[in-house]
């Protein structure tokens, strides 16, 4: 059975401070997705990584994927008020479409 | 192109009614998925389905609960004598025709059982 565990699962950090978080997921996936949710929301896509290697970035947030570790990071640069959040990552199952989350992690940047 | 559009966006129900769920999905997509999340926690596939045909509904629990994609009109999750253990985001997601294209999310039924 596929699993995808997140940590951590919640995070206090303070603005402008820079923070990792990281996505480790038990077997081979083809693409690994980045999602951002607001309290009361729905997903807001950020990411998705297709290859091993892979880096994107946009704005304060950056992803990357090793797909020989199974682990993918959402790393946050100077953060600020406006990242608070809680932050999933999914992977897919091969050869089907659906999607397999991780539990979350819970963002809260403080002044 | 407007996005997946669910409704009602809060759906709320006494133990032992029925809930409908509804979802249309983008323009142009013909797979839909429902996912459920839990209070505090990621989101659980349910079902995926296509036009008129149930792909996969290995999440769906086996009693109660269905999921249909008619021909015409959206995608129905029903929920048949709701308990308050249902009470839950329910989320709806759709993708295009063809395989190995990111899925996009709708806004959420989040459903209470009262």
């Amino acid at each position: 059975e596929l699993k995808v565990e997140q940590n951590p699962l919640f995070l206090s950090m303070q603005e402008g401070k820079n923070y990792t978080i990281y996505c480790n997921y038990s077997t081979t996936s083809d693409r690994l997705y980045w999602y951002r949710q607001d309290p009361g929301k729905s997903l807001e896509s950020l990411f998705v990584l297709l290859s091993n290697g892979a880096v994107k970035q946009e704005g304060r947030l950056m992803a990357s994927l090793d797909t020989k570790a199974r682990l993918s990071t959402l790393h946050i640069t100077a953060a600020v008020h406006d990242l608070s959040a809680t932050y999933f990552c999914a992977v897919d199952i091969p050869n089907t479409d659906k999607l397999i989350f991780g539990t979350g992690t819970r963002l809260q940047v403080f002044p | 192109n407007a996005g997946v559009m669910q409704n009602p966006r809060h759906l709320v129900r006494r133990r032992g009614q029925e809930a409908r769920l509804r979802c249309s999905p983008m323009k142009g997509h013909s797979h839909v998925y429902w996912y459920r999340q839990l209070p505090e926690e990621g989101l659980k596939f349910m079902v995926y389905l296509q036009k008129e045909n149930i792909i996969d509904e290995s999440g769906m629990p086996k009693e109660r609960f269905s999921a249909e994609f008619p021909k015409e009109g959206p995608s129905i999750l029903r929920i048949q004598q709701v308990v308050r253990g249902d009470s839950a985001a329910y989320f709806c997601a759709s993708s295009p025709d063809f395989q190995g294209t990111e899925a996009f999310f709708g806004q959420g039924t989040r459903l209470t059982v009262v």
